[in-house]
């Protein structure tokens, strides 16, 4: 079973400061992507990362996937009231989408005004 | 374009009682997927489907049962409700294919209460 452990789980900051929450794995992906989830709603795709090294950015938010695919970042810059959620990470592996994703438990990100 | 439907949106159970969440996409995806989603928890997989008339079980199977007998229909079942099954419950699908970077939509989820 691939595993996803994500930290931190929970973060409470202030409007305007930066944060980065991480998404580790034993195991290598061949991609991995970050969804946000708000309250009563299903999760919602903000990007995918396949090749090893790779950055990419989203407005204020850069993901990064680890050298190796194993692991990877989300650094949210000027964090906004806007950014308050669960981020869940999920990596696919090998064999497609045929097991599913793997999810990480998810960071709740709170952003105090 | 509705994407991906659940019903009911919310449902009390008493135990050993059964019933059927209800999901359809209008995507043509061809993978459909059952996640449970537990307080402070991640999404853990229930079943899955990579097409019509093929199912396989995830990570958490049991006390569950779905049938794919269309593109477009996964309907999870419960049989005999028990506490330990309330929960959040989640569908989605993708379109997943070679050399294609699979995305899961999701519908919005039925939260689920077994006393």
């Amino acid at each position: 079973t691939q595993l996803l452990e994500q930290s931190p789980q929970f973060l409470s900051i202030q409007e305007g400061e930066n944060l980065t929450v991480y998404c580790n794995s034993s195991s290598v992906f061949s991609s991995l992507q970050w969804y946000r989830q708000e309250p009563g709603e299903g999760p919602v795709l903000l990007v995918t990362v396949v090749t090893g090294g790779e950055v990419k950015k989203l407005k204020r938010l850069t993901f990064q996937f680890g050298d190796a695919r194993k692991d990877s970042s989300l650094h949210i810059t000027a964090a906004q009231p806007g950014d308050t959620g669960l981020y869940l990470c999920a990596g696919e592996g090998s064999g497609g989408g045929a097991d599913g994703l793997t999810f990480g438990k998810g960071t709740h990100l709170i952003i105090q005004p | 374009n509705a994407g991906v439907t659940q019903t009911p949106k919310f449902r009390i159970l008493k135990i050993g009682q059964s019933m059927t969440l209800q999901c359809t996409q209008d995507m043509n995806h061809n993978y459909m997927y059952w996640y449970r989603q537990d307080p402070g928890m991640g999404l853990k997989l229930i079943y899955y489907s990579v097409g019509a008339g093929i199912t396989d079980k995830g990570e958490v199977p049991n006390g569950y049962n779905v049938s794919r007998s269309t593109t477009e229909d996964f309907p999870l079942r419960l049989e005999l409700a028990a506490p330990s099954q309330t929960s959040v419950y989640f569908c989605a699908s993708s379109y997943t294919g070679s050399g294609i970077l699979t995305e899961a939509f999701f519908g919005q989820g039925t939260r689920l209460t077994v006393v």
